[in-house]
């Protein structure tokens, strides 16, 4: 089967670094995506690695590592607005997203 | 600019009651899907379509349908609500193809169904 973990909730300080995991077992992969969703919205697109390696972009990074089925989502300068939940998704080699059950990060000042 | 958008925003319906969802999008994707998403949950796929070709996900309830009638326009009907089907209904699109790279699924901001 196919699968996605992440941790359900993580808390961190206003200005600190945290780091969300993800690991999947998947059929296939053609990548992997983290998204920001806050409450009663919809997802936003923040990152995506296909190859091993760390993506960054502004306070927010992404590490892939194919070999391990690992990913991870780094943001730094924590700001009280990135309080959401963090979804990883994995796209398979059917092209179909399989989604984990996302990380609540609470930010405390 | 709005690229996915879902209409209504929130819908109350009646138990039993049919009712239809809309989504539309001026991204010309090829791809849409339909997802259901409860509180703290992942996002469900329920259906999505390669241009007109219609993909039922095998645990799809068949109290929900869909139509794609052209690109730009998708709608999710569910003949007879019932309260387990309250949820958030989120709309995307992607421009994937087998020959694209990689494509990131753009959602529409959803619409938050309520059963009563």
């Amino acid at each position: 089967g196919q699968n996605i973990d992440q941790p359900t909730e993580m808390t961190a300080t206003e200005g600190a670094i945290v780091q969300i995991n993800c690991t999947y077992q998947t059929s296939g992969f053609n990548g992997l995506f983290w998204y920001q969703q806050h409450a009663g919205e919809a997802p936003t697109f923040l990152s995506y690695n296909v190859l091993d390696g760390l993506e960054e972009k502004g306070r927010f990074s992404s590490f892939l590592s194919r070999s391990k089925g690992y990913s991870y989502l780094l943001l730094k300068e924590l700001q009280m607005k990135d309080s959401a939940s963090y979804l990883c998704a994995v796209m398979d080699s059917n092209y179909q997203l399989i989604w984990g059950a996302g990380t609540k990060l609470i930010i405390k000042p | 600019d709005a690229m996915v958008i879902q209409n209504p925003r929130y819908q109350v319906t009646q138990f039993g009651k049919p009712v239809t969802l809309s989504c539309s999008q001026t991204l010309n994707h090829n791809v849409m899907y339909w997802y259901q998403q409860k509180s703290s949950q992942a996002p469900k796929l329920l259906f999505h379509y390669y241009d007109k070709d219609f993909n039922n996900e095998a645990d799809t309830p068949d109290n929900f349908q869909s139509r794609r009638p052209n690109t730009s326009f998708c709608f999710l009907d569910i003949r007879s609500p019932g309260l387990g089907d309250a949820a958030m209904y989120l709309c995307a699109t992607s421009g994937g193809t087998a020959d694209v790279e990689h494509t990131e699924a753009f959602f529409g901001q959803g619409t938050r169904l309520t059963v009563v």
